[in-house]
């Protein structure tokens, strides 16, 4: 059974600061890494999609980089703001439409 | 600019009865998804679709049913509401097997 696990479940943060969430994954064997924002009772809004090709992908403040070989995944936010504040979630797609969700980290930026 | 609508936003159920949440997509994607999430559990796959009239079980798929005769539409069906069905219920279609996810707003689904 696929495990994907987010550490920590919560961090909070002063605004200005920069900062790196956690992706593990127990099988090294994925199609795709992808990272989501979920803000309270709203549905789940990707922010960046890695193909098992690539190393990195960039947008904006954010860069997720991935590595197959030790199963993980790091998202790093550049500069937080208030406006950060959600949940982030990482998903790992596998063979057959298998996506396996972590539990997320709610990031808090304290302005 | 619509992509992925879900409906309803809410709803109370009783137990033992049925209902349809409705998801409908305007990306022409083929691959359709229903996810629940419930609280401190990452999501979990209910059934996902790789083109009308295919639909496939995912992790959790007892309580539920799943028809797809359109591209557009992938409604899932709740019979015989029990009170662990009580979750989030999350709508997503991709364009590729391995392409982005795109989800709805969630439908919230409580049963009484």
């Amino acid at each position: 059974k696929q495990e994907v696990t987010q550490i920590p479940a919560a961090l909070s943060v002063p605004e200005g600061e920069n900062l790196v969430l956690n992706c593990s994954f127990t099988d090294s064997a994925i199609y795709n890494l992808q990272w989501f924002r979920q803000d309270p009772g709203k549905g789940l809004t990707s922010l960046l999609l890695i193909q098992s090709s690539q190393r990195e992908q960039t947008s904006g403040r954010l860069n997720a980089s991935l590595d197959k070989s030790s199963g993980r995944s790091t998202l790093y936010i550049a500069a937080s703001q208030p406006g950060d504040s959600a949940t982030y979630l990482c998903a790992v797609g596998y063979t057959g439409n298998q996506f396996y969700f972590g539990t997320g980290t709610s990031l808090t930026v304290i302005p | 600019n619509a992509g992925v609508t879900q409906t309803p936003k809410f709803r109370i159920l009783k137990i033992g009865q049925s209902m349809t949440l409705q998801c409908t997509q305007d990306m022409n994607h083929n691959y359709m998804y229903w996810y629940r999430q419930d609280p401190g559990m990452g999501l979990k796959l209910i059934y996902y679709s790789v083109g009308a009239g295919i639909t496939d079980k995912g992790e959790v798929p007892n309580g539920y049913n799943v028809s797809r005769s359109t591209t557009e539409d992938f409604p899932l069906r709740l019979e015989l509401a029990a009170p662990s069905q009580t979750s989030v219920y999350f709508c997503a279609s991709s364009q590729y097997s391995t392409g982005e996810l795109f989800f709805g707003e969630g439908s919230r689904l409580t049963v009484l």
